[in-house]
């Protein structure tokens, strides 16, 4: 299996700030990286995929990069509605894994 | 946009089977563009992928739930389900139904459903 991990777990930030999340794979997944929100009691909402490609009615503030092993997701000019739970995943490999998730949360 | 819910019994006993239905909206089921999926998150944690199934009927499953995962679609309800056996508390976790998208290099879960708990327990 490919494991994913991020880093940080966990981080504490104003609105406003500028926060970058970095997810690593154990072995290349080429562009085959999405970015989720998660929100608790609901389920993920896909922002990114294929590395930087925003999903339709994202914010503009959310982006991707990245490609084989490293990624990031950068939130700039981070609102209320943001504070969450992001996850990466992977899809290039079977089984389709998971990271560990982010948790944004307010300073 | 695709809607998905799922249902199925809340509470399993340990050693007995889980059942949850999925049902979907459209007519996107008979697409060749999406895989139906499962995947759970055990309380407080992250996500586990646990298979799909193609709308030919192939399916492909999570080597570490050990063979106890069915996923069979009953396309004249636009339903997909999913059967786990031999159930234990570790499988104590809200399960959602999923569409992963699987168009030339796209691979991304698209849609999901709210997700039920499952809990394990006598």
């Amino acid at each position: 299996d490919i494991q994913m991990t991020q880093s940080p777990s966990s981080v504490s930030a104003s609105v406003g700030d500028r926060v970058e999340i970095t997810c690593r794979a154990s072995q290349t997944v080429g562009s085959r990286l999405a970015w989720y929100q998660q929100k608790p009691g609901t389920p993920p909402k896909l922002l990114i995929y294929l590395s930087s490609t925003l999903q339709s009615g994202v914010p503009t503030r959310f982006s991707g990069s990245g490609s084989g092993t490293e990624f990031t997701l950068t939130i700039s000019g981070l609102q209320l509605e943001d504070f969450a739970t992001y996850y990466c995943q992977q899809g290039n490999t079977f089984p389709k894994t998971f990271g560990p998730g982010t948790k944004v949360d307010l300073k | 946009q695709v809607q998905l819910q799922e249902s199925g019994p809340a509470l399993v006993k340990p050693s007995e089977t889980l059942s949850l239905s999925c049902t979907v909206s459209d007519d996107s089921i008979d697409s060749a563009s999406y895989y139906w999926t499962w995947i759970r998150q055990h309380p407080g944690k992250g996500l586990e992928w646990l298979g799909y199934i193609y709308h030919t009927g192939s399916t492909y499953y999570n080597p570490s739930l050990r063979g106890r995962a069915t996923i069979l679609f009953d396309r004249s309800k636009k339903e997909f389900s999913l059967k786990l056996t031999s159930v234990t508390a570790a499988d104590t976790a809200v399960y959602y139904c999923a569409r992963e998208i699987v168009v030339d290099v796209l691979y991304y879960f698209d849609s999901w459903s709210q997700g039920t708990l499952v809990t394990v327990s006598s």
